[in-house]
């Protein structure tokens, strides 16, 4: 079956630091890949995708790049913000299932 | 204008009673779900539907119910609720019938307690 596999959190930061969040993922096929975020009390919101190899997705400074030979879809942002505290979540969808298969989710905390 | 939304956000009961929570999307898409968000923050799908027919049941207790009066709504009933079933769950819609893409657009939760 479909898995996906994030980083353990908490990860705390301090603003402007630079942000990598890991993702691995198992599946059958050819799946598309997201990040969404999820910010205290609020429901998810995506932040970007990929629907195939060597794809890079990107939103509001945050990056991650489709990597099949890794089977890796890992977030990165350069400079992050007070703001950017949240928790992230990696998901896939592949081509016979149409729900997404989420990862456990990172909470990113970043200090001023 | 909202585009999923879910009603009530926040519901506490006691053990034993039913209740249920309502989804709405105004999006015009064709695929409705239910996740279950847990106290450790892990998603996972309890249902499906597309054009209101059922497509994903995951191992859910039967007490939990979804219905779709049409493929904008998307109502979860939970009868003879338990502790357990304390969780924030989530309403997503998406459009598309095939291949992978599949991005979903998510309600703001409904916070469920069960004392």
């Amino acid at each position: 079956g479909n898995s996906v596999t994030q980083m353990e959190g908490p990860v705390t930061l301090s603003e402007e630091a630079f942000l990598t969040i890991n993702c691995t993922y198992t599946a059958t096929g050819y799946p598309s890949l997201f990040w969404y975020v999820q910010y205290p009390g609020e429901g998810l919101q995506l932040l970007l995708k990929a629907t195939k190899a060597d794809d890079k997705g990107s939103n509001k400074g945050f990056e991650a790049t489709y990597r099949k030979e890794t089977t890796s879809f890992h977030l990165e942002k350069g400079s992050v913000q007070v703001s950017d505290s949240a928790v992230y979540f990696c998901a896939l969808s592949d081509t016979g299932r149409r729900a997404l298969t989420f990862g456990s989710g990172t909470r990113l905390q970043v200090q001023p | 204008d909202t585009a999923v939304s879910q009603t009530p956000k926040y519901l506490v009961t006691q053990m034993g009673n039913d209740k249920s929570i309502k989804c709405e999307q105004n999006l015009g898409h064709d695929t409705m779900y239910w996740y279950k968000q847990d106290s450790k923050k892990f998603l996972k799908i309890m249902f499906s539907y597309n054009n209101k027919e059922l497509i994903i049941n995951e191992t859910v207790p039967n007490r939990f119910s979804p219905k779709s009066p049409d493929k904008a709504h998307l109502n979860l009933h939970i009868n003879s609720l338990e502790l357990g079933d304390s969780a924030v769950y989530f309403c997503a819609s998406s459009q598309g019938t095939s291949g992978s893409y599949n991005e979903q657009f998510f309600g703001p939760g409904t916070r469920l307690t069960v004392l």
